[in-house]
């Protein structure tokens, strides 16, 4: 089955630095995703992303936050200045269609762990 | 979207059938019922999804009652690598304009015993 592919696995940082987490959606997937998990708490939605532009974001997604698909392959995640509770797993995923019926799918990566330190 | 509800936890022993019941009351008649696996350190993974009667893939089946407030989610024989956290997840509704916001609850931890 096609993957998607987040790097790095563990990102540790200070408060107030800026972090990039990469991801590789599946290649042919046009809808990409960033969510995030607390430890112990709910997967959480942060932002959709299709033909170049933000689509939806929740309210985590406040200005210290932004993405990118700098080119045909790697999409990103960018936090401008870490706070403490920015850390979290956070699940990069894609999808070939907007809508997620009839079996559509979100592929979620294997995570990027942040810890602000 | 629909809330859902589901155990916050499970046990089995390995060989045995499970199933895992979700409510969700508030289901509105475009939304479709959506089940996903997460596994520790690991992004939640697809299993199934249905609108109304039973759906079976080769991994389970998924029973949806005819007013649709509540499904079950059924792994057959279970194995210890089944031992994983299930999400129940309702809508966003077919011709919505949301686009992949999935909301996830706590799930149900299953824990399979050898």
């Amino acid at each position: 089955e096609p993957e998607v592919t987040q790097t790095p696995s563990h990102q540790v940082t200070q408060m107030g630095q800026e972090v990039i987490l990469r991801c590789v959606p599946i290649s042919n997937h046009l809808y990409f995703y960033w969510y995030r998990q607390i430890l112990g708490q709910k997967v959480e939605f942060l932002v959709s992303f299709y033909n170049n532009e933000i689509s939806e974001k929740s309210e985590i997604f406040d200005d210290q936050f932004s993405v990118e698909r700098p080119d045909g392959s790697n999409f990103t995640l960018k936090i401008r200045s870490t706070k403490l509770e920015d850390s979290a797993m956070y699940f990069c995923a894609s999808s070939l269609r907007r809508e997620l019926v009839d079996n559509e799918k979100l592929f979620f990566g294997s995570g990027t762990q942040l810890s602000v330190l | 979207l629909a809330k859902t509800t589901q155990p916050i936890s499970m046990d089995s022993y390995e060989g045995q059938e499970v199933n895992i019941t979700c409510s969700h009351n508030n289901i509105a008649t475009n939304d479709y019922i959506t089940w996903y696996q997460q596994f520790p350190s690991q992004g939640p993974r697809f299993i199934i999804q249905g609108y109304k009667t039973k759906v079976t893939n080769e991994v389970a089946s998924l029973f949806i009652p005819a007013d649709r407030k509540s499904s079950t989610l059924s792994l057959p024989r279970v194995s210890l690598s089944d031992t994983a956290v299930y999400y129940c997840l309702v809508g966003p509704p077919k011709g919505s304009s949301n686009t992949g916001k999935l909301i996830f609850g706590q799930g149900t931890t299953l824990q399979v015993k050898p």
